[in-house]
């Protein structure tokens, strides 16, 4: 069963504009994280945010969390062309779990 | 460092023959996952080791999948027989030890597999 659930499954969007996706949950959980992955390659981790956090920031990267509504978002910043990919969030099936369940993730495009 | 390993990069085989997949996790990493991932989908987990223990496998068809970690190091997954819905590619992941703090998992570049 899949826990976390992106929205949009599809974004397509313009070099140096902003992209947003989005990632619902259902359980409590004490991080979340977003991975990145690129066509025919494995994932690559992006970021993790713990339950205590807000928000937080890695390069042009910044994801927000809201535990109350059980959603996180990822904003990418100034988009260039090698941010095309999929991304993913996640999260673990209880709280401090390994084990993580993956959402269908947001295929992003950014055409030049 | 080097990444997770995995092998080989492409797999093309006919129904209910067999295979098998190989991975090397990073060095140190006593925690291991087999994901598969149907086009279009996140990654399922399929089994999780931790050193050469078995943590959780409730998503292993067990009546044709297998695998094993011996040593506690390098982890092979197994088909067999395979059906076409076994297309997908397979992802091999490994993370430092529960309780270590650190929650990342880092992933290889998985092997794609087509049943024909």
């Amino acid at each position: 069963s899949q826990q976390g659930e992106e929205d949009p499954q599809a974004l397509s969007i313009q070099e140096g504009e902003n992209a947003t996706m989005n990632c619902s949950y259902k359980t409590s959980i004490n991080n979340l994280q977003w991975y990145r992955q690129n066509s025919g390659r494995g994932l690559v981790h992006l970021i993790l945010i713990r339950s205590n956090e807000r928000e937080k920031h890695s390069g042009r990267l910044r994801v927000t969390l809201d535990t109350s509504k059980k959603s996180s978002s990822l904003l990418i910043t100034a988009s260039r062309a090698a941010d095309t990919a999929s991304y993913f969030c996640a999260t673990p099936t209880y709280q401090g779990a390994q084990k993580l369940v993956f959402g269908q993730g947001t295929r992003l495009t950014i055409n030049p | 460092e080097a990444g997770v390993a995995q092998s080989p990069r492409y797999k093309i085989i006919e129904k209910r023959q067999s295979v098998a997949f190989w991975c090397n996790p990073i060095s140190g990493h006593a925690t291991l996952y087999w994901y598969q991932q149907i086009l279009g989908q996140g990654p399922k987990l399929l089994i999780q080791f931790q050193n050469n223990g078995v943590v959780d496998d409730s998503q292993l068809p067990k009546d044709r999948f297998s695998a094993e970690r011996l040593k506690g190091v390098d982890s092979t997954l197994k088909i067999q027989p395979a059906k076409l819905e076994d297309s997908a590619v397979y992802l091999c992941a490994s993370s430092p030890l529960r309780g270590s703090g650190s929650y990342e998992q880092y992933f290889g570049p998985g092997t794609r597999l087509t049943v024909t």
